[in-house]
């Protein structure tokens, strides 16, 4: 069973600049999550999705980043434009369904530097 | 403010030790915590998961036991060996359907 999959795997920019990832989750897994984790801490959600629809967006910064969920498969989150306190690794997860005793499965992360 | 605390940030312990890693939360009123492991590069991996009604759960040589009374829990690993080198990651659902993580634990076990 593939994995979850992100690209990029690094991305360098400048600040005011404007970046996206894209996530592809488990096949037939209904729930993607995406984390900010900056350096020296633990992740942060900032968006659940379920199929194409938002759970939880509680945590993302409105007023730069954004991420959707079309087709309910493949995820992109993008920053626009983007601070020099985005520099972090973005990681998506998937479940299966989104219940709470569910596994996450994370992909490798994105790593973001903005300069 | 909920909030979970992994002390110490960094470990190292010669390899075939057994060792004990921390994890504590500001909130007894937990749904369930889980225990992850994260290698350099790489996105994190779920080891074991305690519900709030479980006091341990364990997964061969790893053993988790929660003390929601004390705010605590615990993850023991058993004849450390060197691919068990990682952070480890602590993470509590507080009732609000997401996961708080701590900052981790860093652990290096030497050969």
């Amino acid at each position: 069973e593939a994995g979850v999959a992100q690209s990029p795997r690094y991305k360098i920019i400048e600040k005011r600049q404007s970046v996206a990832f894209w996530c592809n989750p488990i096949s037939g897994h209904a729930t993607l999550y995406w984390y900010q984790q900056i350096l020296g801490q633990g992740p942060k959600l900032l968006i659940q999705f379920q199929n194409n629809g938002v759970v939880d967006d509680s945590q993302l910064p409105k007023d730069r980043f954004s991420a959707e969920r079309l087709k309910g498969v493949d995820s992109t989150l993008k920053i626009q434009p983007a601070k020099l306190e985005d520099s972090a690794v973005y990681l998506c997860a998937s479940s299966l369904q989104g219940l709470r005793e569910e596994t996450q499965y994370f992909g490798p992360g994105t790593r973001l530097l903005v300069l | 403010k909920q909030e979970v605390t992994q002390i110490p940030a960094a470990l190292s312990v010669p390899e075939g030790e057994n060792l004990v890693l921390n994890c504590s939360f500001t909130d007894s009123a937990i749904y369930n915590l889980q225990w992850f492991r994260q290698d350099p590069g790489k996105g994190l991996t779920s080891l074991l998961l305690i519900q709030s009604s479980q006091r341990e759960q364990t997964s061969g040589r790893l053993n988790a036991s929660l003390d929601k009374s004390s705010g605590r829990s615990t993850l023991y690993i058993a004849a450390s060996q060197p691919g068990d080198s990682a952070t480890y990651l602590c993470a509590v659902d507080f009732g609000n359907e997401k996961l708080t993580f701590g900052t981790g634990t860093r652990l290096t076990i030497i050969p």
